[in-house]
């Protein structure tokens, strides 16, 4: 069964910092990754779509990559701003599975 | 265009009480996803829907849950009787395609069970 591991669960971080978000999978055997953002109370908003078969993909000030053979992506936001505050989701697409979510990193940015 | 919409955003139940969730998805996508969101959790898949069609209905609790796909369009899940451990976020999510499609989220419905 596919497991995914979201580290860090907290980050607070200035305005203006560059950061890294982590996520971790244990079958390496994926159709796709995805990353979402949560704002509290609402749904989820997707944010980048890597295929298999791709390394990465860049939106604007985001940037994930995918290392399946290590089963890892990073989620990269340049420059940080107090509207990037959410919580972000990496999730999995392993085909009939349907996507395996993490728990997410609750990511603060300080004004 | 607009996106997946669910109805109602709200609701607040007694036990042992029935309650119904409706989505609407995004025009032409076929494939459609129930999943529920614990506080502090990931959403988990409770089903699957590849047009009208159940395809993965493994994680659905079938003694109490059901949900049905008219026509391949909007979708209903239904839960009777609730029971205090069902309050959660019920989301609805769309994609173009089996596998690789990219999945869109409605805002969700927020069940509290009393």
């Amino acid at each position: 069964k596919q497991e995914v591991t979201q580290i860090p669960a907290a980050l607070s971080v200035p305005e203006g910092e560059n950061l890294v978000l982590n996520c971790s999978f244990t079958d390496s055997a994926i159709y796709n990754l995805q990353w979402f953002r949560q704002d509290p109370g609402k749904g989820l908003t997707s944010l980048l779509l890597i295929q298999s078969s791709q390394r990465e993909q860049t939106s604007g000030r985001l940037n994930a990559s995918l290392d399946k053979s290590s089963g890892r992506s990073t989620l990269y936001i340049a420059a940080s701003q107090p509207g990037d505050s959410a919580t972000y989701l990496c999730a999995v697409g392993g085909g009939a599975d349907g996507l395996t979510f993490g728990k997410g990193t609750h990511l603060i940015i300080q004004p | 265009e607009a996106g997946v919409v669910q109805s109602p955003r709200y609701k607040i139940i007694e036990k042992k009480q029935p309650v119904a969730f409706w989505c609407n998805p995004i025009s032409g996508h076929n494939t459609l996803y129930w999943y529920r969101q614990n506080l502090g959790q990931g959403p988990e898949l409770l089903i699957r829907y590849e047009n009208e069609e159940a395809v993965d209905d493994s994680q659905l609790p079938k003694d109490r849950f059901s949900a049905e796909r008219l026509k391949g369009v909007d979708s209903t899940l239904k839960i009777q009787p609730a029971e205090l451990g069902d309050s959660a976020v019920y989301l609805c999510a769309s994609s173009f395609g089996q596998y690789t499609g990219e999945l869109f989220f409605g805002e969700g419905s927020r069940l509290t069970v009393l």
